[in-house]
């Protein structure tokens, strides 16, 4: 069965660190690219980008490239999300999910974590 | 303002037929297949359709899904109260090089 697992809700303050996890396993980690996606406190689905484990290819979003750093550990079936300097802005909740790609043009994400609630205030 | 425009919300009865439009552009929902997601309060996006009309996994018959040109949607028959929910559309954007979701539908069984 695959599953995705992701890490505890956090709570942090501005400019601090943080980094999330999502383990994974039922499947073949390294040959899926997983994907990100930001959902703040009543509002939409933000897809942050992709990684994929197998060569550690990494895609961003224009709205968060240089904001996250996606990364994983082959060794361990984890993909991690983080962030360098929190801002109030980031408070949101955080999924991981993986992706499917069926051809050049059609791909979609069929398994998601729980979701990481990420809450930033000082 | 997101990229795919759906309308903010939907209604309908128990055993109604709803429909769910999600718009596009050629960089879009023109190029590239759109999937649909479901997202019951407090939980997690589940896949529901992939490839304009194909079914995730379990999901029933009573969903389907459409796409012509620069347009998708997601009809929903025999409306049943489980089905509140929040729907997304997705599509791959050449000119983003993302992935862009639609706002969101609010579907509201009354």
């Amino acid at each position: 069965e695959v599953q995705l697992v992701q890490s505890g809700a956090e709570v942090k303050k501005p400019g601090e660190s943080l980094k999330i996890s999502c383990e994974a396993s039922g499947y073949s980690f390294n040959t899926h690219w997983i994907g990100w996606v930001r959902q703040r406190p009543g509002k939409g689905l933000e897809w942050m980008g992709i990684f994929y484990p197998g060569d550690s290819d990494t895609r961003y979003s224009p709205s968060f490239r240089g904001q996250v750093t996606l990364s994983a550990d082959k060794s361990i079936n984890t993909a991690y999300l983080q962030w360098s300097s929190l801002k109030a802005s980031d408070t949101a909740m955080y999924y991981c999910a993986r992706r499917v790609v069926l051809t050049a043009s059609a791909y979609f994400y069929d398994y998601w974590g729980q979701g990481t609630l990420v809450t930033v205030s000082s | 303002q997101s990229v795919l425009t759906q309308p903010p919300s939907a209604s309908g009865t128990p055993g109604q037929r709803v429909t769910i439009s999600c718009s596009g552009s050629s960089s879009n929902i023109g190029s590239h297949t759109v999937n649909w997601y479901q997202q019951l309060p407090g939980a997690a996006p589940k896949l529901l359709i992939y490839s304009n009309n194909q079914w995730a996994s379990g999901v029933p018959d009573r969903f389907s899904g459409s796409r012509s040109g620069t347009s998708a949607s997601l009809a929903i028959s025999g409306l049943q109260s489980e089905d509140e929910a929040d729907y997304y559309c997705a599509a791959w954007d050449e000119s983003l090089n993302g992935l862009v979701f639609g706002g969101g539908t609010k579907l509201t069984v009354l």
